[in-house]
């Protein structure tokens, strides 16, 4: 059981250049979660999905978008990075209240 | 809007005394409330949750938080802090359909020897 997992876990960016990353879980979750991690700022989500097919807009969409075309795995893509993107994305599934956290993936864009 | 805040950035406790961690609420609604931990380099763990019922709550190792909805707050305790408690911790509160959460900034614990 690897609960939820990330792809990759670190990434290094040109401005412009696009990326996708990958949230997978095997928990059977209908609720899976797409945030960002900034010093000071807590996280902040960029985009939810309450069940395979779904996609929602958090409070930071813009610059992102997601898939869940499948209930075990929700991508995250970058069309564009910009240097305000660099961060660590954290991904979470739910089924109950508890959230459970991926581990992270470490995301620069120079 | 829905926003949570941990006026403390950082806590230093010595081992073997009691360590509060504070955190404050304001939703437009009935506020469901978490607390979760983050290791070095780790993804965030559930600590406990407020849902309804008893103010006071208990948690994972030993934590407990309490509930005051005239004072928005939902602060996390525990008795005996240990240095292995040094971490980050995050508060954070959903509302009825638990679609969105809202994290505070996170308040970084020391718990020296």
């Amino acid at each position: 059981n690897a609960g939820v997992t990330q792809t990759p876990k670190f990434r290094v960016l040109k401005t412009g250049q696009s990326m996708t990353l990958l949230c997978a879980q095997d928990m059977n979750h209908e609720y899976m979660y797409w945030y960002r991690q900034d010093p000071g700022m807590g996280l902040r989500l960029i985009h939810y999905s309450v069940g395979e097919g779904t996609t929602a807009k958090g409070e930071v969409p813009d610059g992102y978008n997601v898939s869940r075309l499948k209930k075990q795995n929700f991508l995250l893509g970058l069309e564009s990075a910009a240097p305000s993107q660099t961060s660590v994305y954290f991904c979470a599934s739910r089924g109950g209240y508890e959230q459970y956290f991926g581990p992270g993936t470490r995301l620069t864009v120079t | 809007a829905q926003s949570v805040a941990q006026p403390e950035d950082q806590v230093n406790v010595a081992e073997g005394n009691p360590l509060t961690v504070k955190c404050t609420y304001s939703v437009s609604g009935n506020p469901y409330l978490f607390w979760y931990v983050q290791y070095p380099n780790r993804g965030l763990q559930f600590l406990l949750k407020y849902i309804t019922g008893d103010n006071l709550v208990k948690g994972s190792y030993g934590f407990e938080a309490e509930f005051n909805k005239s004072q928005t707050s939902f602060h996390l305790k525990k008795p005996s802090a240990l240095v292995s408690d040094s971490a980050l911790y995050f508060c954070a509160v959903s509302l009825y359909n638990f679609n969105k959460f809202y994290f505070g900034s996170g308040t970084k614990l020391n718990v020296k020897p």
